[in-house]
């Protein structure tokens, strides 16, 4: 079984502070996300990352940098957090591959609250 | 571009009667269609994916989807409602690399 693993279920921080996200994998997959999601938004993809070092911005990067050092690891910063970032975050990971549909599979998220 | 429509934002049905969810998409390319639940404070799980091998497509929990490619739609859809079965679902299209997802269904179940 894929197992997509954050480092934390509720996060509560001040606004100004620095914040990191951690998301780990176990299944070896290229394929890294971060998505926030937010009551009737949807999932909206933040950033993602096809490889080890490298990153691409999704559809709101904005006040977002990321971090992937080693292919099991994917990290999401908030370089000084606001409160309109209060949101539940989710990370996955697929695989890809000729004939592969790259399902994601899904971490269990981690609620940040700023204040 | 490609997009997913939701048409429902809620949906409420009476254990054992039937579920409809109802998604259309619009995309550029022969999409990936995908639909996946989420229980509360819980994560994404895959429920069924279609992959362009047949357009009716089986998953897990009992639930089914048809891919309609004349009417762009992939609705989801189970014959009998379980107290279990209350949750969020999402409908994503992908394509080209891109995963885009529905705004999300809330699914009620009432005894």
């Amino acid at each position: 079984d894929v197992k997509v693993t954050q480092s934390s279920r509720y996060l509560v921080k001040r606004t100004g502070e620095k914040v990191f996200l951690e998301c780990v994998q176990d299944m070896d997959h290229e394929n890294m996300f971060w998505y926030r999601q937010d009551p009737g938004l949807g999932l909206r993809l933040i950033y993602f990352s096809y490889d080890v070092k490298m990153k691409e911005k999704g559809d709101i990067p904005e006040g977002y940098s990321v971090s992937r050092e080693k292919k099991e690891r994917f990290s999401l910063i908030l370089e000084s957090a606001s409160t309109n970032q209060t949101s539940m975050y989710l990370c996955a990971s697929s695989v890809t591959g000729t004939g592969y549909v790259d399902e994601q599979y899904f971490g269990p998220g981690t609620r940040l609250t700023v204040t | 571009a490609q997009s997913v429509t939701q048409l429902d934002s809620h949906v409420s049905v009476s254990e054992g009667t039937p579920v409809l969810l109802r998604c259309n998409y619009s995309s550029s390319y022969s999409p990936s269609l995908f639909w996946y639940v989420q229980h509360p404070n819980k994560g994404l799980q895959l429920l069924l994916k279609y992959t362009s091998a047949a357009t009716l497509v089986k998953g897990i929990n009992g639930f089914e989807a048809e891919f309609k490619k004349s009417e762009t739609s992939f609705h989801l859809t189970k014959p009998s409602a379980h107290m279990s079965d209350a949750a969020e679902y999402f409908c994503v299209v992908r394509d080209a690399g891109k995963s885009t997802f529905g705004d999300g269904t809330t699914l009620t179940v009432k005894p």
